[in-house]
């Protein structure tokens, strides 16, 4: 059974400031990694995901992330966030081949003005 | 573009009750999800289906049936509510086999009285 980790449930920083919400997953076969975002009330929206090359992949609204497959990680990073990107984010991981998409607990992102 | 509409919004039920929950879609998507979110937590998937009639179990199946009966739509009933299953029930759709990116609607609040 794989698993996704997000080990911050709640993140808080300043608007304007970097971020950086964690997620790692075990299993050690070919997986595709995504993240999502859920604003308050709302369904999911997909940001991004990952499955082979350039480590460092590019999302919407200014958000990416970094796999490292030494590390386990699929971490998503924003250079300067907005108070609009206040939002629960979750990691998610797919075993290739496979049909079904395995979610972390999700860490809530808060962006004080 | 499309949609995913989930009805009704909010839904109570007495405990013991049967109830049923709705989802269309109008991307002309093959493969559709349920899933529960508890507060706080992750998604959990319940069911999904890969085209009209097809229907395969997720992790948390137990005390939920569910419906394809066209592509567009796909309904899920909880066959005896609880009071341990108040949580938010998440329908999605993908479009391609392999695919990572699911859409999700806004969610159906399940209240258990």
């Amino acid at each position: 059974t794989q698993t996704v980790s997000q080990s911050d449930a709640h993140v808080t920083v300043f608007e304007g400031d970097s971020v950086e919400l964690r997620c790692n997953y075990s299993y050690g076969g070919s997986i595709y990694l995504s993240w999502y975002i859920q604003h308050h009330g709302h369904g999911l929206q997909f940001l991004l995901k990952y499955y082979s090359g350039n480590p460092v992949v590019q999302g919407v609204n200014g958000f990416e992330a970094e796999f490292s497959k030494s590390d386990s990680s699929f971490h998503l990073r924003k250079a300067s966030v907005h108070w609009s990107d206040s939002a629960v984010y979750f990691c998610a991981v797919r075993m290739s081949n496979y049909n079904v998409l395995y979610f972390g607990s999700g860490t809530k992102l808060t962006v004080e003005p | 573009g499309g949609i995913i509409t989930q009805t009704p919004k909010f839904l109570i039920g007495q405990e013991g009750q049967k109830l049923t929950l709705k989802c269309q879609q109008n991307f002309n998507h093959d493969t559709m999800y349920w899933y529960r979110q508890d507060s706080g937590k992750g998604l959990r998937l319940i069911y999904y289906s890969i085209t009209e009639n097809d229907l395969q179990k997720g992790d948390l199946s137990e005390g939920y049936d569910a419906s394809r009966e066209k592509k567009s739509s796909f309904s899920l009933t909880v066959t005896s509510a609880q009071k341990n299953e108040m949580a938010v029930f998440l329908c999605a759709s993908r479009r391609d086999w392999g695919e990572d990116e699911q859409y999700f609607g806004p969610g159906t609040r399940l209240t258990v009285l």
